[in-house]
């Protein structure tokens, strides 16, 4: 069965930290992994997408790195702005159409 | 560029109504729709999917149908809304050269 667990279910750090989000999959054919984040009442909005080539990935303050033979990723976010609070979820693309498996997401605070 | 817009986003429905929800996509043509929903504390589930104009496949058994008569438009409905068919709704599109999914800003119902 195609999973995707996160890890921490959520998270405070303070302004200005730096911070590491874990996703693990057993998602089998794999294809990519797309970082999301999604502010409360809102769409989820693309941070990175990584295919298996691919072992790292920044998109400003965040940097993806996936490890394909241990069916890892972590997002990490450097110098942490309040506008981060939100929640990230990691969702892995196998193939066809329906399936896309979303983890459950991590909640991040990020407080002044 | 490509946009997607979803409405209403905000809905207060008695148990019992129907239930139209609209999802637009400008900007491409011919792109796989899908429509989600997301529980609090709970992943992304697939309920539509549609590779085309009155193609859908469903994922999910529920109240819940979804149609799809224009090329980029989608449309979840209910002939009877049910109190649990309250959540946050999220439609996305994906295309032949987009690695992942882009969502639509939701909808929050509430069946009361």
């Amino acid at each position: 069965k195609n999973q995707v667990e996160q890890s921490p279910q959520s998270l405070i750090i303070l302004e200005g930290k730096n911070c590491t989000l874990q996703c693990n999959y057993t998602v089998s054919p794999f294809s990519n992994l797309r970082w999301y984040k999604q502010d409360t009442g809102r769409g989820p909005v693309s941070l990175t997408i990584m295919t298996f080539s691919e072992n790292t990935k920044s998109n400003g303050r965040y940097t993806a790195t996936l490890d394909a033979d241990t069916k890892q990723s972590s997002l990490h976010i450097t110098a942490s702005q309040l506008s981060d609070s939100a929640s990230y979820i990691c969702v892995v693309r196998g193939s066809g159409y329906s399936t896309l498996t979303f983890g459950k997401g991590t909640m991040l605070l990020v407080s002044p | 560029s490509q946009t997607i817009h979803q409405w209403p986003a905000t809905l207060v429905q008695p148990v019992g109504s129907p239930l139209s929800l609209e999802c637009t996509v400008e900007g491409t043509s011919n792109p796989n729709l899908y429509w989600y929903r997301q529980a609090a504390g709970r992943g992304l589930q697939l309920l539509f999917y549609s590779v085309g104009i009155g193609q859908i496949s469903s994922e999910v058994p529920q109240n819940l149908s979804a149609s799809r008569p224009q090329d980029r438009q989608f449309i979840l409905s209910s002939k009877k809304l049910l109190l649990s068919d309250s959540g946050f709704y999220l439609c996305a599109w994906s295309g032949l050269r987009q690695g992942g999914y882009t969502f639509g800003s939701g909808t929050r119902l509430t069946v009361v």
